[in-house]
Order: C-alpha cells, then structure tokens, then sequence
C-alpha cells in the first residue's frame, strides 16, 4: 500500500517569513495530493491540491509543488501570519473514492 | 448551508458499553470515510463507503462496524472489541463514487471526541 511521510513534524518561522513542508509517497499509482489545515479542536481544512498532470499549483500565498520522478511533493507558505498556525497534513491518492493516505502532519508556529 | 456534522462533539463512554457515532452531509457525495486521530499522529483510516449499501475496512476496522443505508449517512459504532476507543473521529465525504474519476476532494465534519471512562 501507499506510504507517506511528512518532514517536518515541528515549524516555526517569524512573521512573514516562508514556510515549507515537504511529503514523500511511494506509490507511484497516486495522483491526487491535497494539503489540509488542521485548527485546534476542529476537522481539516483543504487548503490547497494538486493533480499528477500539474507541476506547480499557486493560490495566493500558498503553493503546491509536485516532482512525480522523486515522489515527493511541497507545501509553500509565504509571508506567514499567525493565522497560518496550525497543523498541516499532507495526502495521497488515486482514483477517486478511493482510500487517502495521510502524513503524520506538521504543526506550524508563525511568531509575531 | 451545505455540509458535513457529526454529532455528538462530545461523547463520553464507560468502558463495555458500545456507541455510535452520527455523521450526515447534505453535499449528494457518493463517497464517506472514517478516521480515527490521536494525539500528534495523523489521520487513520477506519472504513470507507464508496457507495449506498457497500462499504469496505480500513486499516484500523477492528472494533469497529459501519453501516450505510442512505446515501447523506454514515454512522461508525464503536464496540466493547474496541481496545483503546479514546480518540477524535473524523468523518468526511467525497463526491466521486466507483465509477467516477476527477473529483477526489475530501471534506470533513468537525470531529467527535470521544472519551471512556
């Protein structure tokens, strides 16, 4: 089966400062990676995703970049707030209905 | 508002006792899951439910039953097989079904936390 794992378990980066998270999958059928956003006390959040297809996704802040070769895949926050702190996960995937296979997530601090 | 709850947020158990957790979501998502979460890990996947009446074990379904007789429902119950029940349960919803092929986007209820006592 499908193999994730995200680096690094603990982030913490200055206001405004970049901040990223990498994930490594070992199936190479996967093709659907999203990224989630986990507050406290509350279910995630998807933030930002990326099909197999795609090499780099931007939505404002946030990136998702992708190397199908190297299996492994980014998360790139810039200017960071402290609402950007939180726990981030990343997946994996194929197909659709299908089973998603989550790192073991990532929690970042953004220091006023 | 569409969406995915779950209810109760809180459940507190004694131990032997079996309980069921509630998940409903009005997105007409073919697909739910149920996963478990424990403190600093991430997401376990318990069962999942491509489609009405058919459902499929997860990698932790020990302890565990499911059952999906309407498609906007997904009740976990959590039996006395259960070991170690403590943990935040989430539910979530896909549109994709079996036979669909783009739509993977996975979106989660708040969560229940459940504690035996």
């Amino acid at each position: 089966g499908e193999n994730v794992e995200q680096h690094p378990s603990t982030l913490s980066v200055q206001e405004g400062d970049s901040a990223v998270i990498k994930c490594t999958y070992s199936d190479s059928a996967s093709n659907y990676f999203p990224w989630y956003k986990q507050e406290l006390g509350k279910g995630p959040q998807l933030i930002i995703d990326i099909r197999s297809n795609v090499g780099e996704k931007k939505d404002q802040r946030i990136a998702v970049t992708l190397n199908k070769t190297a299996k492994h895949f980014s998360l790139h926050i810039t200017e960071t707030q402290p609402e950007d702190s939180a726990v981030y996960f990343c997946a994996a995937s194929w197909g659709t209905g299908n089973q998603f296979y989550f790192g073991t997530g990532t929690s970042l601090t953004v220091i006023p | 508002d569409g969406g995915i709850t779950q209810s109760p947020k809180y459940l507190f158990r004694k131990e032997g006792q079996n309980v069921t957790l509630s998940c409903e979501q009005n997105l007409n998502h073919d697909a739910m899951y149920w996963y478990r979460q424990d403190p600093g890990q991430g997401l376990r996947l318990i069962y999942y439910s491509q489609i009405v009446n058919d459902f499929q074990k997860g990698d932790i379904a020990e302890g565990y039953s499911v059952s999906r007789e309407k498609k906007e429902s997904f009740p976990l119950t959590v039996t006395s097989a259960q070991k170690n029940p403590t943990a935040f349960y989430l539910c979530a919803s896909s549109r994709g079904g079996p036979a669909a092929f783009s739509y993977n986007e996975q979106f989660f209820g708040p969560g229940t936390r459940l504690t035996v006592l």
